[in-house]
């Protein structure tokens, strides 16, 4: 069981958006803007999407966007694309002991 | 573009040490902006951090795993290592090494490909 609460999987067509949610409480997603956002492809490296709740990398498309209201963040994508299609998961700082904690993982499938 | 190579044994017999070494390349080790973390995910379930060092060495570990855990850094092969004691099957996991950054933020940005360790007899 991870620390913070994804739904196991979404799915969208191509064109549409959807939000995928990462819950986690007081302790670390509502007490620090130190949300990250990490995309997977089978048998790859994670690749940051998001960082500091809202922040992009470079080279991320501007089709990928973080929030987060109380102890939930949510990272949505807009204009699915096939390419699109991967494991998403969500990480937080945690304070300077646990430092981190992760969410279990979204399945996004582009129908 | 900085990449991350984990490498060691697929196979480590229970109670045994797990040891798994990851190389960096096109980036530094010794870069003092940096640390350096391992993570793991056990099959079907979700990612845990294990612990970050420092190019100079200094150390933060899970409060979980802290009695089991040694991560080190040898700058001369850009490399740094993870050893974990008396490994059950729930040590069992895809482990991963990774990239963050040392002040005021934290973010994974490079990871490796990652390794499966499986512990059975």
């Amino acid at each position: 069981q991870s620390a913070l609460t994804q739904p196991a999987s979404v799915s969208g067509s191509p064109g549409q958006s959807i939000t995928i949610s990462c819950t986690g409480t007081s302790s670390d997603v509502g007490s620090y803007n130190l949300v990250s956002w990490y995309q997977q492809h089978p048998v790859k490296a994670p690749k940051l999407m998001i960082y500091e709740v809202t922040k992009r990398p470079s080279g991320v498309s501007n089709r990928f966007s973080g929030s987060k209201s109380g102890n939930t963040a949510s990272l949505t994508i807009s204009g699915l694309q096939a390419e699109d299609e991967a494991n998403y998961f969500c990480c937080s700082y945690a304070g300077s002991s646990t430092f981190v904690v992760f969410g279990g993982g979204t399945k996004l499938t582009v129908l | 573009q900085v990449q991350l190579q984990e490498s060691g044994p697929g196979l480590v017999n229970p109670s045994e040490t797990l040891s798994l070494t990851c190389t960096v390349s096109s980036g530094s080790v010794n870069s003092g902006s940096f640390y350096w973390s391992w993570i793991r995910q056990p099959p079907g379930k979700g990612l845990e951090w294990i612990g970050y060092i420092s190019y100079s060495g200094s150390t933060n570990y899970n409060p979980s795993l802290k009695s089991r855990v040694s991560i080190s850094v040898d700058t001369s092969k850009n490399q740094f290592s993870l050893m974990l004691s008396s490994v059950t099957a729930a040590d069992t996991a895809v482990y991963y090494c990774a990239r963050h950054y040392d002040s005021g933020t934290v973010f994974f940005d490079y990871w490796g490909q990652g390794t499966l360790v499986t512990v059975s007899s």
